[in-house]
């Protein structure tokens, strides 16, 4: 079965600090690997995603996650964070055979303080 | 684009009561999904649809809880009779069917609480 692990649940960081997420997946199958924010009473949106080529992915809001094949994690990272940063953030996993269906891990709520 | 757009944004119902949850995907996009929110359980997919057609149900909790895709652009999720423990968010996503990569969108979300 696959499955995804956040492994920490909070994540609280001083404004302009670096900030690291970790995210790793269980599959016996190929993956994509996705990043997603969730900015309070708001739904999700794509911070990045993972699906071919350079292991390391750039995406929004100066966020990037590099793809680690062999220890099979996919962690998140800022160099330096703002207060609007701010959020849950979640990582994914979806199967090349499953049609579409996205599994989510339990999500890493991110605090920055001033 | 308008995004999808789900109904009502919050709703408050007494236990017992049916509840019908509404979700108009973004034009265009052939999947669509039925999340829940909960702090206890995180975010569980109880649906999808591919082109209208239920793909996977599996993560529907039981038999109170059934969704309909009746045409591209309406899909309803309902909760009869509606229990305590249903109070969640309920988000609706949708996606590209064919070559879909992953790529999500999320509805605001319903705030469900039952009474």
């Amino acid at each position: 079965a696959q499955s995804v692990t956040q492994l920490d649940s909070q994540v609280p960081v001083f404004e302009e600090a670096p900030v690291e997420l970790r995210c790793n997946y269980s599959s016996s199958v190929s993956v994509y690997l996705f990043w997603y924010v969730q900015y309070p009473n708001q739904g999700l949106q794509l911070l990045l995603k993972y699906l071919s080529g350079s292991t390391l992915v750039k995406g929004i809001n100066g966020f990037e996650a590099e793809f680690n094949k062999s220890q099979t994690s996919f962690h998140l990272r800022k160099p330096s964070v703002h207060i609007s940063d701010t959020a849950e953030y979640f990582c994914a996993v979806l199967l090349y055979n499953q049609g579409g269906k996205l599994i989510f891990g339990q999500g890493t709520e991110l605090s920055v303080k001033p | 684009d308008a995004g999808v757009i789900q109904s009502p944004r919050h709703e408050v119902t007494e236990m017992g009561q049916e509840v019908t949850l509404r979700c108009k995907p973004i034009s265009g996009h052939n999947s669509l999904f039925w999340y829940r929110q909960t702090m206890m359980r995180g975010l569980e997919l109880l649906i999808y649809f591919n082109n209208n057609v239920p793909i996977d149900d599996s993560g529907m909790p039981e038999d109170r809880f059934s969704a309909k895709m009746p045409n591209a652009s309406f899909s309803t999720l309902k909760i009869q009779p509606s229990e305590p423990r249903d109070s969640a968010v309920y988000f609706c996503a949708s996606s590209l069917g064919k070559g879909n990569t992953g790529e999500l969108f999320f509805g605001e979300g319903s705030r469900l609480t039952v009474l």
